[in-house]
């Protein structure tokens, strides 16, 4: 089984919708992310989380909300989709070194 | 927010060729990371690389950190098909309890029969 799960994998939304991404992880790590990922820009940070309690804005938070559940679970929620949303969505997770992704959600806006 | 400069943005070899491609920065990073990205899965580490002047081989990939602590280099030997996908390096200024990592706009790698 995967170490990183994302849930869904592919979603299509409407523009104004709320929408949640999942992550869970079953590597007992205490620090997740979301990162979107467009063309040419590389993978960008928009959240990060080092304990259930604590919750960091990255780069590009605007738009963006995040909730961490449990130790393993870290979710990301569009609260109004805008078609600029549209991405390739990744949750990480570490353990103080080394990141380690999960296979990402395409989500698409229209 | 920061971007590294990866270059090239693409590269189309032959199966057997070797490959290179870097990262260079306007700041200083204390760890360098290369991941690969397969379509339609999320990036895995490659090579991590720590201290500056480092070189580190894992199978045909060897990575050096740059003694400025501004670039990183990934090198593929004799390349295989399975060796496409997307290349990205990544940087982190390794402060207290801070290790968000700043990502290259990465390598595609593409092999032509």
């Amino acid at each position: 089984d995967a170490d990183v799960t994302q849930t869904p994998r592919n979603r299509i939304t409407k523009t104004g919708k709320r929408i949640m991404l999942e992550c869970s992880q079953t590597k007992g790590h205490d620090r997740m992310y979301w990162y979107r990922q467009d063309p040419g820009l590389g993978l960008r940070l928009i959240y990060y989380s080092f304990d259930v309690k604590d919750i960091n804005k990255g780069e590009i938070s605007d738009g963006y909300s995040v909730s961490r559940q449990a130790q393993a679970k870290f979710s990301l929620s569009l609260e109004s989709a805008i078609p600029n949303q549209t991405a390739l969505y990744f949750c990480a997770t570490s353990d103080g070194m080394e990141q380690y992704f999960g296979p990402g959600t395409r989500l698409t806006v229209t | 927010g920061q971007q590294l400069n990866q270059s090239p943005q693409s590269m189309f070899i032959q199966e057997g060729e070797d490959v290179s491609m870097n990262c260079t920065s306007s700041s200083i990073f204390n760890t360098w990371l290369w991941y690969k990205q397969d379509p339609g899965e999320g990036p895995v580490l490659l090579i991590a690389l720590y201290k500056a002047g480092e070189l580190t081989s894992n199978g045909r990939l060897t990575a050096q950190f740059g003694i400025t602590r501004k670039d990183s280099f990934l090198n593929i030997s004799a390349s295989i098909p399975s060796d496409v996908g997307i290349y990205f390096c990544a940087g982190r200024v390794t402060n207290f309890g801070n290790e968000k990592l700043t990502f290259g706009t990465g390598t595609r790698l593409t092999i032509i029969p």
